[in-house]
Order: C-alpha cells, then structure tokens, then sequence
C-alpha cells in the first residue's frame, strides 16, 4: 500500500524568504501523481501545484515549485518569497492512475509565515 | 461560478444522533468523493461517487456510514447513531472526470462535533 510521509510538523519562516517542505512517499508504481494542498485556517482545501511522475521537468506555479526525485521518492515544495497569507497547513498527496481517484494524504506541516 | 458548496459548516449532534452532511459540487462535475479529518491527521478517502451509482465505498466504515448522489439534488454523507469518534471535518471534492488526475475541487467542509 502507498503511503505518504511529511517528517516536519510544524515549520516557520520570515516573510519574504524562501521554505521547503519535505514529502516522501512509498509506492511500487512507475506511474503516479503527486500534489501538494495548503489548508488555511478558513479549512478550503485548495490545490497548490501538481506533478505527474512521467515527467521529468519538475512543476512550478508563480512563487511555488516542487523538487521530485523519483529514484529518491521525493517531493518537496519550496515557497519563494514567503508571503504572510502563506501561513496555513500544507498536505502531500499521492494518486495512483485507476485508483478511482483516491488521494493518499501525509498528517501535514503547519507553516507559520512570521512578518 | 460557484465552488463545491457543503453545508452545514458546522455540526452539532448528541450520540445516537444522526448526522447528514451535503455536498453540492461544481456546476458541470458529476463525480463526487467524501474524505474525513481526523484531528491533527491528513484526509482520508470514504466513498466515490457518480450521479445514482456508488463507484468505490472502500473507505467507508462498514456500519452507520451510509453516502448517495440523487439524479437531482446534492450528495448526502449519513452517519447514523453517531458516537465521539465521529467528531471530525467531513470534506467533499468533485470533479469532470473520475480520475482526478488533475486534482480535485474541494468544499471548505463540515466539522462534526459529537458531544
């Protein structure tokens, strides 16, 4: 069974700097999907950047990108330029293709984007 | 165009009770999946759904736990009998197809509170 592991709880950064935030999963599938979800306190889920694991070129959405290292099963989201509505939970997710749409999520890691 | 729209938003109910949570998804999505947050844990599948047809209840508790999506109407997530490990946010996604490989919309969720 894939599983999803987020190793930091809890982060916090100055606003304006750049974080990551580290995801490793477990999976014996070549094809995949992964995302990460931020969750402000409002609780909306809210889909920040995808990657499909064909690709090698690693995803990128404005002041958000992703470091995946398939070999390593890694996919950690780095946050540039930190801004204070940052400050929200942020969840990695695994899909695998014909899973029926099942998200696997990891517990989470709360950021706090101090001013 | 309005996002997938769950109501209640909050949930008050004495053990024994029933709950019944709804989900309306976006305009145009026929696809539906319910997840639950547990406190302090990342959200887990329940059900899949499309219009009058149950795809996959695989997360599903086998008892209390019931989910339709109507031809008409919003989807329902029932819990009937409800007990304090029911307490969680209760979160529904939609989307236009039912691989969700794109990633999902997701409503802002109901919080049950089992009191």
């Amino acid at each position: 069974a894939q599983t999803v592991t987020q190793s930091q709880p809890e982060m916090s950064v100055q606003e304006a700097e750049t974080v990551t935030l580290s995801c490793t999963y477990d999976t014996s599938e070549n094809n995949y999907y992964l995302f990460w979800y931020k969750q402000p306190p409002s609780r909306q889920m809210i889909l920040v950047i995808r990657q499909e694991a064909y690709k090698q070129q690693n995803a990128t959405e404005n002041r958000f990108s992703v470091n995946f290292q398939k070999a390593a099963k890694s996919f950690s989201l780095k946050i540039s330029d930190s801004q204070l509505g940052d400050t929200a939970m942020y969840f990695c997710a695994f899909m695998k293709p014909g899973s029926q749409g099942n998200l696997i999520f990891g517990k989470g890691t709360k950021l706090s984007v101090k001013p | 165009n309005a996002g997938v729209m769950q109501n209640p938003r909050h949930l008050v109910r004495r053990r024994g009770q029933e709950a019944r949570l709804r989900c309306s998804p976006m305009k145009g999505h026929s696809h539906v999946y319910w997840y639950r947050q547990l406190p302090e844990e990342g959200l887990k599948f329940m059900v899949y759904l499309q219009k009058e047809n149950i795809i996959d209840e695989s997360g599903m508790p086998k008892e209390r736990f019931s989910a339709e999506f109507p031809k008409e109407g919003p989807s329902i997530l029932r819990i009937q009998q409800v007990v304090r490990g029911d307490s969680a946010a209760y979160f529904c996604a939609s989307s236009t197809t039912g691989t969700g490989t794109r990633g999902y919309t997701f409503g802002s969720g109901t919080r049950l509170t089992v009191v």
